[in-house]
């Protein structure tokens, strides 16, 4: 299993300009989540899915858009960056039975974001 | 407001120590607390997760401890090697808002061959 997979790793975007975050978890998870990490900020929630179809607010979700069109893929749409935005940003995925809350978090690598 | 507090922010210690890293929280009405792992340029490593009814879990060489009605937590970590320096983050999720998991900035550890 590759795990949770982001794409791309870096990026450089000017003030205005929109991109797609790729995410994807092949462990057949039902939960997919969305993270920035700031420095002394640590990380804040900014969407998450309990599964396709569905998505729900974190924290931090202005500025930003999901979709949950299958089980494996959750990408993260910004369409007007703004420097407030340059952040990594990480995916992650969980399982369980028992609700979104209750297991382990399996995180992807991150995509630095630049916005200037 | 849940707040997440670890100490110390930095630790080196020669190979072979036995250390403890601490997490503190304000609101003691979680549901889980969480500690990570994160190495540079990587993502964060799930180490163990601690139920709000359980004291502790343990895994090799690694063991954490939950005391809810004190806010506080500890990794415990036996016989450091070069191989654990990374920086330690615990997390911890409320009762009262299950989405939310809030996170310390991390404890970063250095072992010394």
């Amino acid at each position: 299993n590759a795990g949770v997979t982001q794409t791309p790793k870096f990026r450089i975007l000017k003030i205005g300009q929109s991109m797609t975050l790729q995410c994807a978890q092949d462990m057949n998870h039902n939960y997919m989540y969305w993270y920035r990490q700031d420095p002394g900020m640590g990380l804040k929630l900014i969407y998450y899915s309990v599964g396709a179809g569905i998505t729900d607010k974190g924290e931090v979700p202005n500025g930003y858009n999901v979709s949950r069109s299958t089980t494996e893929d959750f990408p993260l749409r910004l369409e007007l960056a703004a420097p407030s935005q340059t952040s990594v940003y990480f995916c992650a995925s969980s399982y369980s039975a028992l609700g979104p809350f209750n297991s382990p978090l399996h995180f992807g690598n991150g995509t630095r974001l630049t916005v200037t | 407001k849940q707040e997440v507090t670890q100490i110390p922010a930095a630790l080196s210690v020669p190979e072979g120590e036995n250390l403890v890293l601490n997490c503190s929280f304000t609101d003691s009405a979680i549901y889980n607390l969480q500690w990570f792992r994160q190495d540079p340029g990587k993502g964060l490593t799930s180490l163990l997760l601690i139920q709000s009814s359980q004291r502790e879990q343990t895994s090799g060489r690694l063991n954490a401890s939950l005391d809810k009605s004190s806010g506080r937590s500890t990794l415990y970590i036996a016989a450091s090697q070069p191989g654990d320096s990374a920086t330690y983050l615990c997390a911890v999720r409320q009762e009262t808002s299950g989405s939310r998991l809030t996170f310390g900035e991390g404890t970063q550890l250095t072992v010394n061959p």
